[in-house]
């Protein structure tokens, strides 16, 4: 069974800095989807970044990026010029051909002023 | 704009009772999601629906089942709610296939007494 384990419960990042965010994965699969969503407080969860297991050249959406080590089953988010509406829940999410959606336990990031 | 909708934010129930979680998407996409999400666990899945009437159970789907009678609507049904379900449920719906992005309802906040 596929598995994702995101090891730090929360991080803190002073504004403007960059932060990442470390997300591994367990899959016997060679072709799947990997992403991150956000969950900011008392609002819904909305996607993030998405990447293809096949493609080499990490994703990248504004000040949002991932490296993605497919040998290794990592795929961290690193954000860039932290801003004060980035506080949220993150998770990360594993996707493969049989559609379900197998989330990691989540990253709590706070901003600090 | 898209939108996945959950029939109450707020619900407080008594140990026993038959409990109803109603999730209406209006994209209309295939796949619909059932979620429970508590802290320290992360989302976990409970059931997965990619047609109508047609369902598969995920990792935690003891004490619930579900009902896919239209397209666009996905039933989360507690048969006898108890105290160990108190927590917040997560509706979400995507297309088919590994790369596209899963819509998350605002989430049902459940209590069970």
């Amino acid at each position: 069974a596929q598995t994702v384990t995101q090891s730090q419960p929360e991080m803190s990042v002073q504004e403007a800095e960059t932060v990442t965010l470390s997300c591994t994965y367990d899959t016997s699969e060679s072709d799947y989807y990997l992403f991150w969503y956000k969950q900011p407080p008392s609002r819904q969860m909305i996607l993030v970044i998405r990447q293809e297991a096949y493609k080499q050249q990490n994703a990248t959406e504004n000040r949002f990026s991932v490296n993605f080590q497919k040998a290794a089953k990592s795929f961290s988010l690193k954000i860039s010029d932290s801003q004060l509406g980035d506080a949220a829940m993150y998770f990360c999410a594993y996707k493969s051909r049989d559609d379900k959606i197998i989330f990691g336990k989540g990253t709590r990031l706070h901003i600090l002023p | 704009d898209v939108k996945v909708t959950q029939s109450s934010r707020y619900l407080v129930k008594r140990t026993g009772e038959k409990v109803f979680l109603e999730c209406v998407q209006d994209m209309d996409h295939e796949n619909m999601f059932w979620y429970r999400q508590d802290p320290g666990l992360g989302l976990r899945l409970i059931y997965f629906s990619y047609d109508v009437k047609m369902k598969e159970k995920g990792d935690i789907p003891e004490g619930y089942s579900v009902s896919r009678e239209k397209k666009e609507r996905f039933s989360l049904i507690l048969e006898s709610a108890s105290t160990n379900q108190t927590s917040m449920y997560l509706c979400a719906s995507s297309l088919p296939g590994m790369n596209t992005e899963a819509f998350f309802g605002q989430g049902t906040r459940l209590t069970v007494v």
